[in-house]
């Protein structure tokens, strides 16, 4: 059974640093592309970024460029995403997700709140 | 970027009946390879999205077969051909025909009348 397990979430003021990380298991990471998505806590969904399958490759939203970084180990099963400068509109629950033939599963999410 | 427009954002919906929800694209979906690489969630209330259709048409394993999606170029459909109440919640598509950036519609809300 494929699962994605996020963790990392917390508040943290702005112009703070968090890293999320995800836990995969049931499948063979290093086989497949990876994302992170957020959603507004109550609103839609936005892509934040990107990697390839052998971490080569990464695509971010504007919204986050510069700011964020998306990383991989595929010898522990693992995804990151490094998040510096945050602001108060990168509040959000970011999930985890894999991609095949589109967007497929998705993990539990974790939130992340930015406030004083 | 592509920008995917759902309609309507607000669907209510009796019990055994058909629901249908359009989502039109900016451009073609069309890829560099010929596919069209259109998908639709569901996400119910506390939970995180699940997967129903991806390439247009093609059902996920698990997806009750009264979902299905059609359409091609810039004009696709989701149609549920009898709701349930399992079927409330928010209904998403997503393209990543043409990236980055992957983009996702604003979402149609599913509540039954």
């Amino acid at each position: 059974e494929v699962q994605l397990v996020e963790s990392g979430g917390d508040l943290v003021q702005p112009g703070g640093s968090l890293r999320l990380s995800c836990a995969a298991s049931g499948f063979t990471f290093s086989s497949y592309w990876m994302h992170w998505v957020r959603q507004d806590p109550g609103k839609g969904l936005e892509w934040v970024s990107h990697v390839n399958n052998d971490g080569s490759v990464t695509n971010y939203a504007d919204s986050v460029k510069g700011r964020f970084t998306i990383s991989r180990d595929n010898a522990k099963n693992t995804l990151s995403l490094q998040m510096n400068s945050l602001r108060a509109e990168d509040t959000a629950v970011y999930f985890c997700v894999r991609e095949w033939w589109g967007i497929d599963y998705w993990g539990q999410g974790t939130l992340v709140t930015v406030s004083s | 970027d592509v920008v995917l427009t759902q309609s309507p954002l607000s669907l209510p919906v009796t019990l055994g009946q058909p629901a249908s929800i359009s989502c039109r694209s900016s451009q073609s979906l069309v890829a560099s390879d010929g596919t069209t690489y259109l998908c639709w969630f569901h996400q119910r209330p506390g939970q995180s999205p699940r997967r129903l259709i991806y390439k247009v048409s093609n059902r996920d394993s698990g997806v009750p077969d009264r979902f299905s999606g059609s359409g091609s170029g810039t004009d696709f459909t989701l149609k549920i051909s009898r709701v349930e109440a399992e079927d409330v919640g928010v209904y998403y598509c997503m393209q990543n025909s043409h990236w980055p950036p992957w983009t996702f519609g604003q979402g149609t809300k599913v509540e039954i009348k």
